[in-house]
């Protein structure tokens, strides 16, 4: 069975730092695309990054040069590190697979539970 | 960056009403478009993907269509099962863009 189980969120501080981590079942990150979205709290989903299985890592406008997305291959797990965080970043985050390489399976067909992060004082 | 703006932001209908949500690309996306369900508290669920094509496992009475810029869902029959936020995303390049969503509540 495909799973996806983030763990990482809490509070932290304006301008602190979290890496919040998703362990994959079912398959194996290196071979897949994968990402992150996050849902302010009554708000909609945004996407915030993307990791192709080739390594390359695009990054929505709102986080770029702050958050980085990366993979431990033997670990079967993503990471997103978020630095500099702001109040705005409060979010559920979300894990999430993208179904194939090629632009027509570039959609999500598996999502985590989701991890919560407060940014507050 | 391509916009993706979703009308109406919530609606109610009557079980066994035909709804109909429509989300509009800033530019031409050809087909490269998904449409999520998010029930209350969970996370969202792939509902239809190439802006036409239904997920395996998603009732028949869920439809997609459209191409370029405009694009529909339609549930042909409103269930209360149906209660939820309803979600488009572009996915022929980052950034994958979702629209604001759609609520939709039972009458």
């Amino acid at each position: 069975e495909v799973q996806l189980v983030e763990s990482g969120g809490g509070l932290v501080q304006p301008g602190g730092s979290l890496r919040l981590s998703c362990v994959a079942s079912g398959f194996t990150v290196s071979s897949n695309y994968m990402s992150w979205v996050r849902q302010a709290p009554g708000k909609g989903l945004e996407w915030v990054s993307v990791l192709h299985s080739g390594g390359s890592t695009y990054y929505a406008d709102s986080v770029k040069g702050r958050f980085t997305i990366s993979r431990h291959i033997s670990k079967n797990t993503i990471y997103l590190q978020m630095d500099s965080l702001t109040t705005d970043d409060t979010a559920v985050y979300y894990c999430a697979r993208i179904r194939g390489y090629t632009t027509s399976l570039n959609y999500v067909d598996c999502w985590g539970l989701g991890t919560l992060v407060i940014v507050s004082s | 960056d391509i916009q993706m703006t979703q009308s109406p932001s919530s609606l109610s209908a009557s079980v066994g009403d035909r709804v109909t949500i429509t989300c509009r690309a800033s530019q031409g996306i050809g087909n490269f478009l998904a449409w999520y369900q998010q029930k209350p508290g969970k996370a969202p669920q792939l509902l239809i993907y190439g802006a036409s094509t239904l997920q395996s496992g998603i009732a028949s009475r869920f439809s997609g269509s459209g191409s370029g810029t405009d694009f529909t869902l339609t549930i042909s029959s409103l269930q209360p099962d149906d209660v939820a936020t309803y979600y488009c995303q572009k996915y022929n390049s980052a950034p994958f863009t979702f629209g604001q969503g759609t609520r939709l509540e039972i009458k």
